[in-house]
């Protein structure tokens, strides 16, 4: 079982480049979520989707996008990126309890 | 409302000992409850997990402790190995609501030392 799968698992990006993380899931799950944890810190919502063609911001949405065209697919998309936004990216999928990805560890600079 | 407090920030503990983190809420319309673990490069993991309608939840070592009154709710991992060293995270959520949040307390690290 692939469970939530994400890609990159690293990236360097510079500043104002443009880049996606990949999110899928194969559990047939209709929320996802994305959250970016900084060294030390707790995880914060960036957007979360409550089904295909839904999505909505959470705590931290500036700098990000999101789309969800599919109940599997849930891509996080940064434009200009920024130092501000080097962290881990998780993607995680639920319908009672959270599945999340392995993450992706994003450094820009 | 949406904000979960979590504490302590670090914990250290012996090996055969205690180990207990708290959180609490102010939203009462959360009625899901659960606890994940991290470990160092890894995604988050559910540990376990309680809602409302009982008072504790006990999974082999690790049992979740609900005061709905004092909206609070506690991890006690007794007998703590070092294999329980990990990043612990409480989180809350509106089950009854189709657009429920997950949100997460801001972590505890717990190492545990032979």
């Amino acid at each position: 079982n692939a469970g939530v799968t994400q890609t990159p698992k690293f990236r360097i990006l510079k500043i104002g480049q443009s880049m996606t993380l990949q999110c899928t899931q194969d559990m047939n799950h209709n929320y996802m979520y994305w959250y970016r944890q900084d060294p030390g810190m707790g995880l914060k919502l960036i957007y979360y989707s409550v089904g295909a063609g839904i999505t909505d911001k959470g705590e931290v949405p500036n700098g990000y996008n999101v789309s969800r065209s599919t109940t599997e697919d849930f891509p996080l998309r940064l434009e200009l990126a920024a130092p501000s936004q080097t962290s881990v990216y998780f993607c995680a999928s639920r319908r009672t309890e959270a599945f999340f990805g392995q993450g992706t560890r994003l450094t820009v600079v | 409302q949406q904000q979960v407090k979590q504490s302590p920030q670090s914990l250290i503990v012996q090996k055969g000992g205690i180990s207990i983190i708290n959180c609490a809420y102010e939203n009462t319309a959360f009625d899901y409850f659960p606890w994940y673990q991290q470990f160092p490069g890894k995604g988050p993991a559910l540990l376990i997990a309680i809602r409302p309608d009982v008072s504790e939840k006990k999974e082999g070592r690790f049992t979740i402790s609900f005061n709905k009154s004092a909206k609070q709710f506690s991890l006690h991992i007794m007998d703590s190995q070092p294999g329980d060293s990990a990043t612990y995270f409480c989180a809350a959520s509106r089950e009854s609501y189709n657009t429920d949040k997950l949100i997460f307390g801001t972590g505890t690290r717990l190492q545990v030392f032979p």
